[in-house]
């Protein structure tokens, strides 16, 4: 069947913008994460919605950054003012309900640079 | 706190050869679980073994084969025969429960080169 799927593959920003990634989990995944893999920092925990649950949203390095899921599928991630250190590949990952830790299968990421 | 090391940053061999990849973890959680994810030059995370902590039993799977040790906390990975397609950055990561349950805790990967 069909993975996770993000949007777009790639952006390019000017310093300052604000800009919008979305992902689409993979049908049946009731959990979604977002991660951000950068050369410096390597692969961080950005967020994590579960169902109807309030997310997790202690791993967000800023207030600039903020996320949504909608009607329990599609997320978007929204990183306001950009930065040039915000510039990294931004990874979606879906799961089943993790009432344990459950696998999480990712998408192919966004790459962000920020000019 | 979690936490996950590979030490090795880089590795080449030769094709053919057998090669180790090695993970060593940190954690207070009694339960736990430890995958691995290969991320080719395409970029996409794919992965790989998920063990959980209750369970230590080694698997074998073709090439792959997995030793999960809880008295060193290590879960390393083993390719057997390498192939030039098995070329890719490898990533052991951590899930615990608790107050982190959801998030995975990443080591910094291990780049593997395979020479034809």
């Amino acid at each position: 069947g069909a993975g996770v799927s993000q949007s777009p593959s790639n952006k390019v920003t000017e310093k300052g913008k604000d800009v919008e990634l979305r992902c689409d989990p993979i049908s049946g995944h009731t959990a979604l994460y977002w991660y951000r893999q950068s050369l410096g920092q390597g692969l961080e925990f950005l967020i994590y919605f579960q169902g109807n649950s309030a997310p997790d949203k202690s791993g967000l390095p800023s207030d600039r950054f903020s996320a949504e899921r909608t009607g329990g599928s599609v997320s978007t991630l929204t990183i306001q003012r950009t930065q040039q250190e915000d510039s990294a590949v931004y990874l979606c990952a879906s799961s089943f309900e993790p009432g344990r830790q459950e696998t999480q299968y990712f998408g192919p990421g966004t790459r962000l640079l920020v000019l | 706190a979690q936490k996950v090391t590979q030490a090795q940053t880089e590795i080449s061999v030769v094709e053919k050869e057998d090669v180790t990849l090695d993970c060593v973890y940190e954690t207070r959680d009694t339960t736990y679980y430890l995958f691995w994810y290969k991320q080719p030059p395409s970029g996409e995370l794919v992965f790989l073994i998920r063990r959980n902590s209750f369970d230590e039993q080694n698997e074998i799977s073709g090439r792959y084969s997995w030793n999960f040790q809880k008295s060193t906390s290590s879960f390393n990975f083993t390719i057997t025969a390498s192939q030039v397609v098995d070329s890719a950055v490898y990533f052991c990561a951590l899930g615990g429960g608790g107050s982190t349950l959801g998030r995975l805790y990443f080591g910094r990967g291990t780049q593997l080169t395979v020479w034809p």
